[in-house]
């Protein structure tokens, strides 16, 4: 089976750096990928991590350690908008269509 | 193109009616896919199709749970004898080949949120 664990609850200030942790047990690995979902809004891709290292994309960068089955979402300049919850996902093969997701980090940005 | 559409948005039933939602997803992606979400969780992986040919379902999707993609385009999730633990956002996502970089980017629709009383 497949499974993922993040924290649950974040909090930050406006401007600040938060950094989102996500480790996962899985059968097969084929990439990680994070997703943000504001209240009552539909999950919307953010990044994706399919080797090992830093992705960067605008203010947001997305970090992946397989020998460590680990990898982190970190947010930069942060904004009241970003204040969302975040899935980290993965899936198994390459064409394998299923994505596992975790349980989301909650993350309350404050001025 | 609109992105994916999910009908209906909400729907109220009572214990032991059957349900029936539909999903449009983006017009080019090829796969598409039923997730469930309740409050606090993550989506929770339903079942997928590529093209119309259902390709993998969740163990956990009891036997009163059907899908279709008859024509490879439109979905409906039907669920059957509705329990109240059915109670649940229904998210329908797609997607279109994975891309180059391995990555397989999932489109969400806004999701129909059933209640079941």
């Amino acid at each position: 089976g497949q499974s993922l664990e993040q924290p649950s609850e974040v909090t930050a200030v406006e401007g600040a750096i938060v950094q989102i942790n996500c480790t996962y047990q899985t059968s097969g690995f084929y990439g990680l990928s994070w997703y943000q979902q504001h209240d009552g809004g539909a999950p919307t891709f953010l990044s994706y991590n399919g080797l090992d290292g830093l992705e960067e994309t605008g203010r947001f960068s997305s970090f992946l350690s397989r020998s460590d089955s680990y990898g982190y979402l970190l947010l930069q300049e942060l904004q009241m908008k970003d204040s969302a919850s975040y899935f980290c996902a993965v899936r198994k093969g390459s064409n394998a269509g299923k994505s596992t997701f975790g349980d989301g980090t909650t993350l309350t940005v404050k001025p | 193109d609109t992105g994916v559409s999910q009908d209906p948005r909400h729907k109220i039933t009572k214990r032991g009616q059957n349900v029936t939602f539909r999903c449009d997803p983006i017009s080019e992606h090829n796969r598409l896919y039923w997730y469930r979400q309740t409050l606090g969780q993550g989506p929770e992986f339903l079942t997928y199709f590529q093209n119309e040919a259902q390709l993998e379902k969740s163990r956990l999707l009891s036997d009163r749970f059907s899908a279709e993609r008859p024509k490879g385009s439109f979905s409906t999730l039907e669920i059957q004898r509705t329990e109240q633990g059915d109670s649940a956002m229904y998210l329908c996502a797609s997607s279109p080949r994975t891309s180059s970089s391995g990555a397989n980017v999932l489109t969400f629709g806004a999701g129909s949120r059933l209640t079941v009383l």
